[in-house]
């Protein structure tokens, strides 16, 4: 079985504050990815990673960063929280291609007050 | 005409009836298309893959129109234990990445 698993369920964080939501597979998938989930707006892709060290930005990367020194490990970054990232956010991984079936994560829900 | 769309509902229906859904998408050339399942607060879990054959998985049917560019699940004989969000997933026109549609929501009654 794939396992994706991100490091908090909850997390509480003040405005500009510096967040790090972690996230590990076990299954040796190539490709990594973040999103986010709002109400209304449903899943939104943020950064994925296609190998170590590689990024590429999604749809929506302004206020985030991402770190991938590992091939197991996708480290999401709100360099200075605000309020309108209080959100679900969700990692994902996959095998094949970046268009391949995607496993998530349990998800961490934030909120930036 | 937006990449992919799915009807929000919510269906509501009652135990043992049959639901379809339906999802369109705007590219063409889209080769990846797959069914997910998400419960309240929970993570999306893959339900099926959609081939152009189309496909069944005991209760659930998923059949691809390439023509019309549409998919379709199809649900019968529901259960209380279906009621969640069903997303419509389709990849983007560089290959490059998933669309996920925003959700059908469903909820089954006894």
């Amino acid at each position: 079985d794939v396992k994706v698993t991100q490091s908090s369920r909850y997390l509480v964080k003040r405005t500009g504050e510096k967040v790090f939501l972690e996230c590990v597979q076990d299954m040796d998938h190539e490709n990594m990815f973040w999103y986010r989930q709002d109400p209304g707006l449903g899943l939104r892709l943020i950064y994925f990673s296609y190998d170590v060290k590689m990024k590429e930005k999604g749809d929506i990367p302004e206020g985030y960063s991402v770190s991938r020194e590992k091939k197991e490990r996708f480290s999401l970054i709100l360099e200075s929280a605000s309020t309108n990232q209080t959100s679900m956010y969700l990692c994902a991984s996959s095998l094949g291609g970046r268009a391949d079936i995607q496993y998530f994560g349990a998800g961490t829900r934030l909120s930036v007050l | 005409r937006k990449e992919v769309e799915q009807d929000p509902g919510p269906f509501n229906v009652p135990e043992g009836a049959t639901v379809a859904f339906n999802c369109t998408y705007s590219n063409s050339a889209s080769q990846s298309f797959f069914w997910y399942r998400q419960d309240c607060r929970k993570e999306p879990k893959l339900l099926m893959s959609v081939y152009s054959s189309g496909n069944e998985d005991g209760r659930f049917t998923a059949q691809l129109n390439r023509a019309s560019q549409y998919i379709s699940l199809l649900i019968r004989d529901s259960k209380l234990s279906d009621s969640a969000t069903y997303l419509c997933v389709v990849n983007n026109q560089a290959g490059t990445a998933l669309i996920f549609g925003k959700g059908t929501t469903l909820s089954v009654s006894s």
